[in-house]
């Protein structure tokens, strides 16, 4: 399966502190996305890098893919109370041609 | 635009009877998706439709599952009949031009199958 798996599961962390969650996947991709889940909501979109792209840069987010690691990191800098919520990574590639999402990582972050 | 629209936002029913969730997509988004969230599996790609076809269903679980699509902003999922274990949260989604385009996901709605 190419699921992406995200760790931690959960983190816990002060406003204004900077949050990082990782993805890793097992079989190749044509992209990699980040979703976020605020309770009770549906899921929004937050970045797609590319598999051909190292970094990418929205806002106070910063993305990272290692393809030789089969990897993704999301960073969230200078937190705010208002980013609590579950983030996801979504992968598309290989022979199923669909997004497939990991399990999550829930973000608290205190006032 | 509204976004993606789905009802009801909460069903309680009992085992064995019929649900139906409605789903009405973005304006001009080519494709629409079913998801089913719990806390065990995640979130699952049930189907999704292109240009209102049904392209991939390989998620339904079951012969109880069936979706359409009869016109470019309506969609139906339907559960008949219902068991307790497809209670779950189940999301719709529409993209403008593909599976790997930028996804809106309506609020959900929440089933519950006593």
């Amino acid at each position: 399966s190419q699921q992406g798996e995200e760790d931690p599961q959960a983190l816990s962390i002060q406003e204004g502190e900077n949050a990082t969650m990782n993805c890793s996947y097992k079989t190749s991709i044509n992209n990699l996305q980040w979703y976020r889940q605020n309770s009770g909501r549906g899921l929004v979109h937050l970045i797609l890098i590319r598999s051909n792209e190292r970094e990418k840069h929205s806002g106070r987010l910063r993305v990272t893919l290692d393809t030789s690691k089969k990897s993704s990191s999301l960073l969230i800098t200078a937190s705010r109370a208002a980013d609590t919520a579950s983030y996801f990574c979504a992968t598309e590639g290989g022979s199923n041609y669909k997004l497939t999402f990991g399990k999550g990582t829930l973000l608290t972050v205190n006032p | 635009d509204a976004g993606v629209i789905q009802s009801p936002r909460h069903e309680v029913t009992e085992m064995g009877q019929e649900v139906t969730l409605r789903c009405k997509p973005i304006s001009g988004h080519d494709y629409l998706f079913w998801y089913r969230q719990t806390m065990m599996r995640g979130l699952e790609l049930l189907i999704y439709f292109n240009n209102n076809v049904p392209i991939d269903d390989s998620g339904m679980p079951e012969d109880r599952f069936s979706a359409k699509m009869p016109n470019a902003s309506f969609s139906t999922l339907k559960i008949q009949p219902s068991e307790p274990r497809d209670s779950a949260v189940y999301f719709c989604a529409s993209s403008l031009s593909g599976v790997s385009d930028t996804q809106y996901f309506g609020p959900g709605t929440r089933l519950t199958v006593l």
